[in-house]
């Protein structure tokens, strides 16, 4: 069964640092995996998605991801993270055919 | 393009209750998922829909049900409500089965409050 882990439930980063959030995934096949951020009260927005090709895949809003099979990672990151960061992030995974699988999320906090 | 709506936004209930809860999808769409977003369990799938017909179906109770109209507009019905009940419950939209899991969008939620 596919499944997702975020390590890190909790980040305080401050404003104008950099920011990896992990994300580490169970699957047999080649998982098409993506990035949702969810603000306070609202819907999931995709951030970016993975399918083939470039492991380094960009997306809205500055952030990058790359997806490392070896290590079965697909880590998000952002060289400078903003105040409107702030929400919580969600890494999922599905096989192109199957339901999303989403990790737990991890909360960003920024600090000035 | 209009997003995904789901009416109500928020909903109080009290426990042996039933609600409903509706979802438009985006112009075109014609598959829609549904899922249950609580502190402790995280997102979980619920179940899709794709013309009309129950395509996939989460770990769910079957006081948990669902239906699609012709128009791609979705419904779920959770019948004698319990506590645990109370979550957020997202409903994505997405053009075709298959392929189309690549990317899905969702919509603001149902804020479900079980008393």
């Amino acid at each position: 069964a596919q499944s997702v882990t975020q390590p890190d439930i909790h980040i305080t980063v401050s404003e104008g640092a950099s920011l990896e959030l992990r994300c580490n995934y169970s699957y047999g096949a080649t998982p098409y995996l993506f990035w949702y951020v969810q603000s306070p009260g609202q819907g999931l927005q995709l951030l970016l998605k993975y399918f083939s090709g470039d492991t380094l895949v960009q997306g809205i809003k500055g952030f990058e991801a790359e997806f490392k099979r070896s290590q079965s990672s697909f880590n998000l990151r952002k060289p400078s993270v903003h105040w409107s960061d702030a929400a919580e992030y969600f890494c999922a995974v599905t096989s192109g055919n199957t339901p999303l699988v989403f990790g737990k999320g991890t909360r960003l906090s920024v600090i000035a | 393009k209009a997003g995904v709506t789901q009416t109500p936004r928020y909903l109080i209930k009290t426990r042996g209750q039933q609600v409903t809860l509706s979802c438009s999808p985006i112009s075109g769409h014609r598959s829609v998922s549904w899922y249950q977003q609580t502190p402790g369990q995280g997102l979980q799938f619920l179940f899709e829909y794709f013309s009309e017909t129950q395509r996939n179906k989460g770990n769910f109770p079957g006081r948990f049900s669902g239906r699609q109209f012709s128009n791609s507009r979705s419904e779920m019905n959770v019948s004698t409500l319990e506590l645990g009940d109370s979550a957020l419950y997202l409903c994505a939209s997405h053009p075709v089965p298959g392929s189309s899991y690549n990317e899905q969008f969702f919509g603001p939620g149902t804020r479900l409050t079980v008393l």
